[in-house]
């Protein structure tokens, strides 16, 4: 069975603050980690993905995450972020034919 | 290049009433998930349909059902709606053969759904 724990209900930081939005999963076979954000009143939208390689993956929109097998982690990280930043982010491990998500994190970003 | 498309994008039924959501799956795209996000939850795994097949369910009970079509668009059906359906159902579309682990699920933008 895969379980994915967001510690963080809700991450509340100032414009152009660092931000880390925590993950830790676990899993029994294989481990493909996603981070997707929803915007509100929208759908989910892939942020970034680990499926193998570098432990370190980024997006496009200035966003990180490591892939930290020991620590069975995957934390989100932005250096500075911007009010556009402000959403839903969720991580996600996926199996063989499904997701399973985190219950969510809610960042915003105040000016 | 479309995007998934779901529809109605808003809905309101009674308790025991059947509903009926659509998606349209994301062009050149094989795979269909579906999924439930109940207000302040992450998604849940409802089931996925590859080539017209179940591929996957996840723990929901028989009244939740689904189609694939040739054309690879979906239904989703629920029977006998009950109150803790309230949700939004996402839909997501994968372009490999049975939407391996690998693969990106593209989402929709959902469809609300309010049992009263």
């Amino acid at each position: 069975a895969q379980s994915v724990t967001q510690l963080d209900s809700q991450v509340p930081v100032f414009e152009e603050a660092p931000v880390e939005l925590r993950c830790n999963y676990s899993s029994s076979v294989s481990v493909y980690l996603f981070w997707y954000v929803q915007y509100p009143n929208q759908g989910l939208q892939l942020l970034l993905k680990y499926l193998s390689g570098s432990t370190l993956v980024e997006s496009i929109n200035g966003f990180e995450a490591e892939f930290n097998k020991s620590q069975t982690s995957f934390h989100l990280r932005k250096p500075s972020v911007h009010i556009s930043d402000t959403a839903e982010y969720f991580c996600a491990v996926s199996s063989n034919y499904k997701l399973t998500f985190g219950k969510g994190t809610l960042l915003t970003v105040n000016p | 290049e479309t995007g998934v498309t779901q529809s109605p994008t808003h809905l309101i039924k009674t308790r025991g009433q059947q509903v009926t959501l659509r998606c349209s799956s994301q062009s050149g795209h094989n795979t269909v998930s579906w999924y439930q996000q109940a207000l302040g939850q992450g998604p849940q795994f409802i089931f996925q349909y590859y080539r017209e097949e179940e591929n996957g369910r996840g723990n929901f009970p028989p009244r939740f059902s689904g189609l694939q079509f040739p054309n690879y668009s979906s239904e989703l059906n629920v029977n006998a709606l009950e109150l803790d359906d309230s949700a939004l159902y996402l839909c997501a579309s994968s372009g490999l053969a049975g939407g391996g682990p690998q693969e990106t699920q593209y989402f929709g933008p959902g469809t609300r759904l309010l049992v009263l």
